[in-house]
């Protein structure tokens, strides 16, 4: 079967930094993604990673070791605004994105 | 601004009833996907289109269908709904070049079955 594995919940401090993991086993793999989504509203891509390494976008990063079957979203400089829950999505063929079941990070003052 | 829209918000149907969940983009996408997604179970994979008339299962299939006649439209149908249909709906799109890897959401269906 195809697992992912991501905390269900974390909670920081506001301009702390929080990093999420995230492991896999799945069936293929083409690529790690990362989605946020607050509630009531439509999830939103932050972003893929196929090589290993780390791949920074703003204050935010997403790391991935395939050897490991492992990746993290790391979060700098928290903001309230960033309190809503994670998923990580693995690529697992062409048109497949298999989701992990999400972390729920709230961000308190 | 790119969207994904769906019909409806809210939808309340009767057990049995056949249900028309109706997702349009603008993105000029080929890929389309109906999810549903579950507290403590994430987001689950239902069908996929990677063309008009193409559509392929995903994780979840049973007791759903799909219609894609046209290449920004893309319809769920529940041929007879349970109440273990009940969740939220969400349907993506995105382009079907391998490089690009990113899915665009709507905003999502809360079905309730009663």
């Amino acid at each position: 079967g195809q697992s992912l594995e991501q905390p269900s919940e974390v909670t920081a401090v506001e301009g702390a930094i929080v990093q999420i993991n995230c492991t896999y086993q799945t069936s293929g793999f083409y690529g790690l993604s990362w989605y946020q989504q607050h509630d009531g509203g439509a999830p939103t891509f932050l972003s893929y990673n196929a090589l290993d390494g780390l791949e920074e976008t703003g204050r935010f990063s997403s790391f991935l070791s395939r050897s490991d079957s492992y990746g993290y979203l790391l979060l700098q400089e928290l903001q309230m605004k960033d309190s809503a829950s994670y998923f990580c999505a693995v690529k697992t063929g062409a048109n497949n994105l298999f989701f992990g079941t999400g972390t729920r990070l709230t961000v308190i003052p | 601004d790119v969207k994904v829209t769906q019909s409806s918000r809210y939808l309340v149907k009767r057990t049995g009833e056949k249900v028309f969940l109706e997702c349009v983009q603008d993105m000029d996408h080929e890929n389309m996907f109906w999810y549903r997604q579950d507290p403590g179970l994430g987001l689950r994979l239902i069908y996929f289109s990677y063309d008009v008339k193409m559509k392929e299962k995903g994780d979840i299939p049973e007791g759903y269908s799909v219609s894609r006649e046209k290449k920004e439209r893309f319809s769920l149908i529940l041929e007879s709904a349970s109440t273990n249909q009940t969740s939220m709906y969400l349907c993506a799109s995105s382009f079907r070049a391998v490089q690009r890897e990113k899915l665009f959401f709507g905003s999502g269906t809360q079905l309730s079955v009663l």
